[in-house]
């Protein structure tokens, strides 16, 4: 199984400023996908980061607040930017597995 | 559109009691059904997955799941409540033509009362 590492794992950050998450997997997987959990709340997708091609978003995420990169297939970066106290969320990075996805630790993240 | 519907956003048993943790799902296709758990401040674990195989699927720590076409349920049970079973429970659907992609249910929230 995929064991999947994220950096950090909890920040605080003021309005206005922004803040790259990082997500390492200790085997080689075509398929990433980076998720929000707002505070109470269930799962969202934000977008599917496959190597070699642009993120894909889904509706009403766009690039330019969650630029996302994948330079290899180990490894992804999420930029959360320009953030609000809106942004406060549990962002969590999961890969796909031979057909299992498997989830991070999440980043926790407080804007005040 | 795929989606799916968790009935009770909360679920109180008593330890040694049965479980049951509801959800109905939405998809024009076969789909793939998940239950995920999610125990505080720790990171999502999956519990079990159908995958148009067998309509009962086990997964880990005695929990069960049938898939019914007929009712687009696929309901979460276990025999007998455990305290460490007391966690978040997400109810997920991978459409069939996005290979990879999930969509969470909003979650239930079960609690066991010694």
């Amino acid at each position: 199984s995929a064991v999947i590492s994220q950096k950090p794992s909890r920040d605080i950050c003021q309005r206005g400023t922004s803040l790259t998450i990082q997500c390492q997997v200790d085997s080689q997987v075509t398929m990433m996908f980076w998720y929000r959990q707002q505070p109470g709340q269930s799962l969202t997708l934000i977008a599917t980061a496959n190597q070699g091609s642009e993120a894909t978003y889904e509706s009403g995420f766009v690039i330019d607040k969650f630029p996302i990169s994948r330079p290899n297939l180990t490894f992804s970066t999420l930029t959360v930017s320009n953030m609000s106290p809106e942004d406060s969320s549990i962002y969590l990075c999961s890969v796909l597995d031979s057909y299992e996805q498997y989830f991070g630790p999440g980043t926790r993240l407080t804007v005040t | 559109a795929q989606s799916v519907t968790q009935l009770d956003s909360h679920v109180s048993v008593s330890e040694g009691t049965p479980v049951l943790l509801r959800c109905n799902y939405s998809s024009s296709y076969s789909p793939s059904l998940f239950w995920y758990v999610q125990h505080p401040n720790k990171g999502l674990q999956l519990l079990l997955k159908y995958t148009s195989a067998a309509t009962l699927v086990k997964g880990i720590n005695g929990f069960e799941a049938e898939f019914k076409k007929s009712e687009t349920s696929f309901h979460l049970t276990k025999p007998s409540a455990h305290m460490s079973d007391a966690a978040e429970y997400f109810c997920v659907v991978s459409p069939y033509s996005e290979g990879g992609k999930l969509i969470f249910g909003q979650g239930t929230e079960l609690s066991v009362k010694p």
